[in-house]
């Protein structure tokens, strides 16, 4: 068990540019999660998907999309990138009922020039 | 408002102590849950706890335990015989059931450091 992945650990973008963050899980969670942790804070829901073909949005969904064509992947895409987006992104997974025992990644370290 | 309120920035314990982390929580819903996460230096985010609002007694999870006072709001984590692992950064969070979609809402959170 992989439990949750991410791709890629770090990543540098100019401003304007686009790009997907990738998040596998294969533990059969229907639930998943994107965060973002910005430096010295807590994390912020962004958007989350309760299964295939469900998405919704979190707390700050603004500059980005997400889909999720499969219960395994939950693809988070920034389309024009900006400096504000600057964060570590963690995506997360549960299941059902004990939706509060989320597994997290390891985070995706974006930093926007 | 703020929904989750940590107001350590930094813990000290010596090794073997007990600390207590606090956490204050704000909302208007019934049903809720409160939570606690571990994340070290490595940076991944580790579950420790979980309280649901109905629950009448306090959580534990082996060292972990949630002081629940429902009254004041306040969720706070004790952490028994302090070992030099538990040196991370601790969030606590809260889900409101009645905004569903199981958003967290997260803490700034406390670091600890466990002194030997």
């Amino acid at each position: 068990n992989a439990g949750v992945t991410q791709t890629p650990k770090f990543r540098i973008l100019k401003i304007g540019q686009s790009m997907t963050l990738q998040c596998t899980q294969d533990m059969n969670h229907n639930y998943m999660y994107w965060y973002r942790q910005d430096p010295g804070m807590g994390l912020k829901l962004i958007y989350y998907s309760v299964g295939a073909g469900i998405t919704d949005k979190g707390e700050v969904p603004n500059g980005y999309n997400v889909s999720r064509s499969t219960t395994e992947d939950f693809p988070l895409r920034l389309e024009l990138a900006a400096p504000s987006q600057t964060s570590v992104y963690f995506c997360a997974s549960s299941y059902g009922d004990r939706a509060y025992e989320q597994y997290f990644g390891p985070g995706t370290r974006l930093t926007v020039t | 408002a703020q929904k989750i309120t940590q107001t350590q920035p930094g813990m000290f314990v010596q090794e073997k102590e007990a600390v207590t982390l606090d956490c204050t929580y704000d909302t208007s819903d019934q049903s809720y849950g409160l939570f606690w996460y571990k994340q070290p230096s490595s940076g991944e985010m580790i579950f420790l706890i979980y309280q649901g609002s109905y629950d009448e007694q306090n959580a534990t999870e082996g060292r972990y335990s949630l002081n629940f006072q429902k009254a004041r709001k306040s969720a706070n984590l004790v952490i028994s015989a302090s070992q030099l692992g538990d040196s991370a950064m601790y969030f606590c969070a809260m889900r409101e059931v009645q905004t569903g979609a199981n958003n967290l809402f997260f803490g700034t959170g406390t670091r600890l450091t466990v002194i030997p």
